[in-house]
This record gives C-alpha cells, structure tokens and sequence, in this order.
C-alpha cells in the first residue's frame, strides 16, 4: 500500500458546484497535513495547512482530517472557473529529518 | 521580494551532456529542496538541505547532485543527462518543515 493515496481524477463539475478531494495515507505517524494547489505550467502554492485532527475553514475552502480513519479532505464551497486546477496533498511527521510525503494530485476543471 | 527563483525556464539537453539548474531565495529559509514532477506522479524528492553546509539524499537521487554554500543558493547538478531524467523540476523552500513555498519549475527535455 502507497503511503498517501489520492483520487487519480480527473474531475469536472459545474461552476457552483461542491468539490470534495480526498486522500488516505498509511503512516499512523503523520501529524502535519496540507493541501497544494497547481496551476498549468506554475509551481505548487501552499492552500492549506492543518496540524493533527479537526477542520479549518478559509474562505471557500475547509481542510478536514480525520486520523482515526486516516483520511483527509478539501472541500471547495461555490467552485469557481478560476479553482481549476491540480491539487495535492501533502503530510508529514513531527521528525527532526521529517520531509513531504505528497499524493498524485488530482486535476479539477470547473466548468462556467 | 521574489521568493524563489530557478533558472532556466527550459532547457533541451543531448544524452550525456551536463547542466546546473539554479535556486535562489531571499526568505531567509533554512530548509531547501529539490522535486521532480513526472506527468500523473506527484513530486519525487531529490535532494533536500537543513542549512548551508548541510545537504542529504532524498528519495530519487541517483543522477543528481547538489551543494548548499549559502543560505540563499542551492544549485542541482545533472551529470551524464539521460532521458529518464527529463521532468520539470522544482525547487523549493520553508523555514520550517511542514510548509514549503516553491519556484516555478524548470522544464528539462533530454534527447
């Protein structure tokens, strides 16, 4: 089993429409989880970052991590044509040499 | 403030050619890495730096290699360039961990 496994995607919906992305991991010691999102052609740029269990809202985007289940989330509230993108997860542990462990990412296009 | 900066942009090598893909960074971070992004594989981890002097493999390093003389540069040099090594590379920065900002990639084709 893959470490972090992410929905290969990729996924359409209509403008206004909820987006939920998802990942599972297998690594009991993860504590840090973020979400990236990458444009076409662009580098990744950090959306969100959640330390241990719980929800974090910003804006239109809400981080969920459930780690009794092993399981993270971004939902997208009221998808706009400028959400599309490629979006990752990411994770790590709280070791001193602790790196990002990052899943496939998943391709989102919003359609107007 | 530009954050992180790589070049070049793209660059087409021949088999067996060399080349050094530029890093720098003006946010002071002491955390630096090296990814490479293959089509519908996520970023792999080449190389990674704690802090200036202080340099470690990550998880594909074969064909690569890096030095980190200050805190702003860290340089990744491809010897012998082969096909297998043609990707987009990131580069990338944090001042800890957990929270990594990267530059916008340079695209490398080896022919």
């Amino acid at each position: 089993q893959k470490e972090v496994e992410q929905d290969p995607g990729p996924l359409s919906v209509p403008e206004g429409a909820i987006v939920s992305l998802n990942c599972t991991y297998s690594n009991s010691a993860f504590q840090y989880f973020m979400w990236y999102r990458q444009y076409s052609r662009k580098g990744p740029e950090l959306l969100m970052y959640t330390y241990s269990s719980g929800n974090k809202e910003d804006g239109r985007f809400t981080a969920q991590v459930d780690k009794s289940s092993k399981y993270i989330s971004l939902f997208i509230r009221d998808s706009q044509p400028s959400d599309s993108a490629t979006y990752l997860c990411a994770m790590s542990d709280t070791g001193a040499n602790s790196k990002l462990t990052f899943g496939k990412g998943i391709t989102l296009s919003v359609r107007p | 403030n530009a954050g992180v900066t790589q070049t070049p942009k793209f660059r087409i090598l021949k088999i067996g050619q060399s080349m050094t893909l530029q890093c720098t960074q003006d946010m002071n971070h002491n955390y630096m890495y090296w990814y490479r992004q293959d089509p519908g594989m996520g970023l792999k981890l080449i190389y990674y730096s704690v802090g200036a002097g202080i340099t470690d493999k990550g998880e594909v390093p074969n064909g690569y290699n890096v030095s980190r003389s200050t805190t702003e540069d860290f340089p990744l040099r491809l010897e012998l360039a082969a096909p297998s090594q043609t990707s987009v590379y990131f580069c990338a920065t944090g001042g800890d961990q957990e929270t990594q900002y990267f530059g916008p990639g340079t695209r490398l084709l080896v022919l």
